[in-house]
């Protein structure tokens, strides 16, 4: 069974420009959520997507959204991008999304902006 | 809100040396706890869990038991080898708070032969 796959794995952009990351979640998993990971603030949530609809969102700015297909993969969008923004952006999937099960993460996306 | 506490790193062994990273939590439910680990340049990659009060969960040599009088979940290991050196994180996920993980910051552990 495939894991969970994220692309791209490294993107540089520029402050202003707005980025897209992808996210293909296990076969059969329906859960997919976000994080950032960076030095300074560790791992943070971004938000959770079940069955095409967002369950959870965590304290970021409106300039990052996502959505999920019904497919079951999901993307992020970051729009007007700061320094502040690069970042590891990890996907992790699950089969239900309940509180005790199993993340499989994917290896991220290395975003640096400049 | 929810958050969870773990000791600084970077944490430095020899090889067959026993391994504690303290882990403390606050939540407002009745949460499931989680060690995760990340190897170089990967993803991370779940080490073991609990799901309620004085379970032990165990995975590779390591565990770590639920402490809810206490509010701990400390990572032990009897004997680390040089191919356990990671970054280990703490998490746990409140309960019916789906897939939304609060994390440590994390603890860089480096084991030397």
């Amino acid at each position: 069974k495939a894991g969970v796959t994220q692309t791209p794995r490294y993107l540089i952009k520029t402050r202003g420009q707005q980025v897209t990351l992808s996210c293909s979640p296990i076969s059969g998993h329906r859960s997919v959520s976000w994080y950032q990971q960076t030095p300074g603030q560790g791992l943070q949530f971004l938000f959770e997507y079940f069955s095409e609809t967002q369950r959870n969102k965590g304290n970021f700015p409106g300039r990052f959204s996502g959505r999920q297909f019904s497919n079951s993969r999901s993307e992020m969008n970051v729009s007007t991008l700061e320094l502040g923004d690069s970042a590891l952006y990890l996907c992790a999937s699950s089969s239900q999304g309940g509180s005790n099960e199993k993340l499989f993460f994917g290896s991220g996306t290395q975003l640096s902006v400049l | 809100g929810n958050s969870v506490t773990q000791m600084e790193g970077p944490v430095t062994l020899s090889e067959e040396a026993f391994l504690t990273i303290n882990c403390t939590y606050t939540a407002t439910g009745y949460p499931s706890l989680f060690w995760y680990v990340q190897y170089p340049g990967e993803g991370l990659q779940l080490l073991l869990k609990a799901t309620k009060a004085d379970d032990k969960g165990s995975n590779k040599g390591f565990e770590a038991t639920y402490r809810k009088e206490t509010t701990s979940f400390h990572l032990e290991k009897g004997s680390v080898q040089v191919s356990d050196s990671a970054v280990y994180f703490c998490a746990l996920i409140d309960s019916g708070g789906y897939q939304k993980v609060t994390f440590g910051t994390g603890t860089k552990l480096q084991v030397i032969p």
